[in-house]
């Protein structure tokens, strides 16, 4: 079975704090995707994030990093400076290669409180 | 260039009836995809469309169909509405059929059923 989880339902934290969002997944295939995508209250989902399994550096952009550990299949976000925009809903997600099936853990509720 | 849009934007219907909801891709794309989003989870893989063709289909009940047109928009159709249909529906577009998970999502579609 190919599953997300994402164990923190909720996180808050003070503007301009760091705040880290864990996920695990579970996979039998090796080639994948991995991302994060941010869900506002506007309902729009947007990618903040994407992985290619097969590389070992981690993703970053901008105030957002990744810390990608294939053994342990864990996908963790960090968020550095964190601003009023970024409170919305986050979701882990991965995509088999060759598949176009996204699969989605349960979300993190972060608030960023000023 | 205009995002993934989708039609409409709310909906309620009673039990038993029949909804479809639209998506228009990003130009140039040829592949929509559909999830469904419970309130408190993840999104759920419904299905994937690319050229007009099924290329993809999740673990729904064929009271869920749905289909791509020339123009490569799509319809999702739902007959016998159940209440636990209540949900957003996103659709997703992409360039190619597997696209390593660049899929764009549109704003959703709030369907409530009473």
């Amino acid at each position: 079975a190919q599953t997300v989880t994402q164990s923190q339902p909720e996180m808050s934290v003070q503007e301009a704090e760091t705040v880290t969002l864990s996920c695990t997944y579970d996979t039998s295939e090796n080639n994948y995707y991995l991302f994060w995508y941010k869900q506002p209250p506007s309902r729009q989902m947007i990618l903040v994030i994407r992985q290619e399994a097969y590389k070992q550096q981690n993703a970053t952009e901008n105030r957002f990093s990744v810390n990608f550990q294939k053994a342990a299949k864990s996908f963790s976000l960090k968020i550095s400076d964190s601003q009023l925009g970024d409170t919305a809903m986050y979701f882990c997600a991965f995509v088999i290669q060759g598949a176009q099936k996204l699969v989605f853990g349960q979300g993190t509720r972060l608030t960023i409180n000023p | 260039d205009a995002g993934v849009t989708q039609s409409p934007t709310h909906l309620i219907k009673t039990r038993g009836q029949h909804v479809t909801l639209r998506c228009s891709p990003i130009s140039g794309h040829k592949s929509v995809s559909w999830y469904q989003q419970v309130l408190g989870q993840g999104p759920q893989f419904i299905f994937q469309y690319y050229e007009k063709e099924e290329r993809g289909r999740g673990n729904f009940p064929d009271r869920f169909s749905a289909r791509q047109f020339p123009n490569y928009s799509s319809e999702l159709n739902v007959n016998a509405l159940l209440l636990g249909d209540s949900a957003l529906y996103l659709c997703a577009s992409s360039l190619g059929i597997y696209s390593g998970g660049e899929q764009y999502f549109g704003p959703g579609t709030r369907l409530t059923v009473t």
